[in-house]
Formats: C-alpha cells, structure tokens, sequence
C-alpha cells in the first residue's frame, strides 16, 4: 500500500504565478483534504473533495481551486501567488461511510514564491 | 469547533513515560478527541482517538477524564524518534458518515533527550 502520494515534493514559483499540486489519496480511499501549513503553524483546513465536489471549504480565497477526479485523485490551484502562499502544503486522504475513520497524510509539498 | 489547549514544550528523558496533556472544555458530547503527530518536515501521523472511554493502541494510552474537558497521551517508553509536534484535536463533523476536517493548534513539541 503507497499510502498517500504528493507531487512535486518541492517546489519554487515566482510571484503572481500558477501552480498545481497533486495528490493520490491511500487505496480505499475516496475523500481527499487539503491543507496549509505555514512555517512554525499547525495545519490549516482548506478545503474537501469527495464524489469530485467540493463539500466544505476553509477560511481560504478563491485564488484557491481543486478539482477530483474519477480515480479518487487531487489536484489543488492557486493562481496569483503570493509571498505568503510559501508553505507545506499537505494533502490527506480518509473514507466516507465508516464513521471514525482516521486521516492518513502525505508528505507534503513544500512550495516557495519569490 | 471546539478549542484545545495544549502546552507549547515538554522534555522527556528516554525510555520514561510521556504524558501529554490537553485541554478541550468545550467539547461536545459527540465530539471526538484526535491526537496526531509530525515529526520534522513530514506530514501528520495518525496516533489514536477517543469519545469517553480510555483507548490504547501500540503506540500510546489516552485517558480522557470524565467530565471530558481534558485528556491525556501517554507514550508509555518514551524514544528518540517520539521526538515530535503532538496535536491534541477535537473532531468537528462536517456531514453524515466520517466527512469532517481536523482544526489543529500548535500542538505540543515534545524533546525526548538521551
């Protein structure tokens, strides 16, 4: 079992540009969460895909965007960058229909903007 | 979302126990206690959970109180590489079955030392 994968793992992007990050989520699973984790912070929710819909968003701009896809896969966008968009970014997968299940996280993406 | 309360560092010699405590008075009486941890620059690992009776697993104990404001994380031989941020998180449901998102803090960075 690969658990969940991310890609890039790093990655530098110049201010104001677009960048897409990529998640597989754990075998079984079909609901994938992203969050960002700024430098020395805990992990901030921004938001959920399941069934390929966003169902629940965090305190996040719209410059934020994902999308899933059939296979249970993730990809999240952030147009615009910011300096402060700099962070890990992590990608957690779990599976709806069995109650308590826990979050399983990827390694994360560590993105930087200049 | 209920808050958590959780103190910024703790030391622990190795091979002793480790007790991690938190704080979560607001708690609600469906809400679950999560505690998760990162190690350096990884993504969160997934320790245990509970709703009001003590849960052990192999890795830690966690002893929730009976009023349900605190709990407590026991590593109970503590080693060098339980060197981590501990996140004590208080589940917030997001819908029916097991869509909810994890609101972390800045959890606990507990320093097992030789």
């Amino acid at each position: 079992d690969a658990g969940v994968t991310q890609s890039p793992t790093h990655l530098i992007k110049t201010r104001g540009q677009q960048v897409t990050l990529r998640c597989s989520p754990k075998s079984g699973h079909d609901t994938v969460s992203w969050y960002q984790q700024a430098l020395g912070q805990g992990p901030q929710f921004i938001f959920q895909y399941y069934e390929e819909e966003e169902r629940q968003r965090g305190n996040f701009p719209d410059r934020f965007s994902g999308h899933q896809f059939p296979n249970y896969s993730s990809e999240l966008n952030v147009n615009a960058l910011l300096l402060g968009d700099s962070a890990l970014y992590l990608c957690a997968s779990s599976r709806q229909g069995l109650r308590n299940t826990e979050a399983f996280f990827g390694q994360g993406t560590r993105l930087t903007v200049v | 979302d209920a808050k958590t309360t959780q103190p910024p560092s703790m030391d622990c010699a190795e091979g002793r126990a480790a007790n991690l405590p938190c704080n979560h008075s607001t708690i609600s009486g469906n809400e679950y206690v999560y505690w998760y941890r990162q190690i350096h620059s990884q993504g969160p690992q997934y320790i245990i959970h509970g709703l009001k009776n003590n849960e052990t697993n192999e890795m830690a104990s966690l002893i929730i109180t009976e009023d349900r404001k605190s709990s407590t994380l026991i590593l109970p031989h503590a080693t060098l590489r339980d060197t981590a941020v501990y996140y004590c998180i208080v589940r917030v449901g997001l819908g029916g079955g097991s869509n909810y998102k994890l609101t972390f803090g800045k959890g606990t960075l507990l320093t097992v030392n030789p």
